[in-house]
């Protein structure tokens, strides 16, 4: 199937520091790249979703300019936290999909723990 | 009130036991629903898709959506431990391809 690689899977930065997130369709086109966030105990919330070679959609609530999405390519997109705090400590995954082909298509990444002291 | 909400559990049964996991909605705007399974600190894997009411069959997986009493199920026959996991329904609304709504996701163990 399908593989959306995700990097680094566990990070851990000083508050104030930026970190970037990166999401990689391996064997598709991605158009359409998706950015959740998971609080222990909690759902996937929905952060935004990134566009290739267009601004990202932000979901209510969240800052745009404190979660930066890139999607330069139609293989990657990109979540960085800028002046994380450690509120900002969370599993991050973002998903994929994918065009090709019918139905439902959309892939996951492995998720990226951020921690932040 | 959470748009969908789903028991977090956790759940523990033993080996070969039938497991029934269930989520409600509030959205009616809902049309398509997803299970997906997630083990711990990956990204969650789809296992079942439908769009309506009814149930779909996949193996050991039987996905039920009763959408007049905004209410889904998935069914685990024949339970492994290899099962165990943590199970998510997600759903989404018709026009918002790939933008999901998740329940809390249910923890089982399934023990020899």
């Amino acid at each position: 199937g399908a593989v959306v690689s995700q990097h680094p899977s566990r990070v851990i930065c000083k508050s104030g520091t930026s970190v970037k997130i990166e999401c990689r369709s391996l064997d598709f086109q991605a158009t359409t790249m998706f950015w959740y966030r998971q609080f222990p105990k909690q759902s996937l919330m929905l952060m935004a979703t990134s566009n290739e070679g267009s601004k990202a959609t932000y979901e209510q609530g969240v800052e745009k300019d404190k979660f930066l999405i890139n999607h330069a390519s139609l293989t990657l997109s990109t979540l960085t936290v800028t002046s994380a705090h450690p509120e900002d400590s969370s599993f991050y995954i973002c998903s994929a999909r994918s065009v090709e082909g019918a139905g439902e298509k959309l892939f996951f990444g492995s998720g990226t723990q951020l921690s932040v002291l | 009130q959470k748009e969908v909400e789903q028991d977090p559990g956790p759940l523990s049964v033993p080996e070969g036991a039938i497991v029934s996991l269930n989520c409600t909605y509030s959205n009616s705007a809902f049309q398509y629903f997803m299970w997906y399974r997630q083990y711990s600190r990956k990204g969650p894997e789809l296992l079942m898709y439908t769009y309506s009411s009814g149930n779909k069959e996949d193996g050991r997986f039987t996905a039920q959506v009763d959408k007049s009493s905004k209410y889904i199920s998935l069914f685990i026959r024949d339970s492994q431990p290899s099962d165990s996991a943590t199970y998510l329904c997600a759903m989404r609304k018709g026009t918002s391809y790939g933008k999901l709504t998740f329940g809390q996701g249910t923890i089982l163990t399934v023990h020899p």
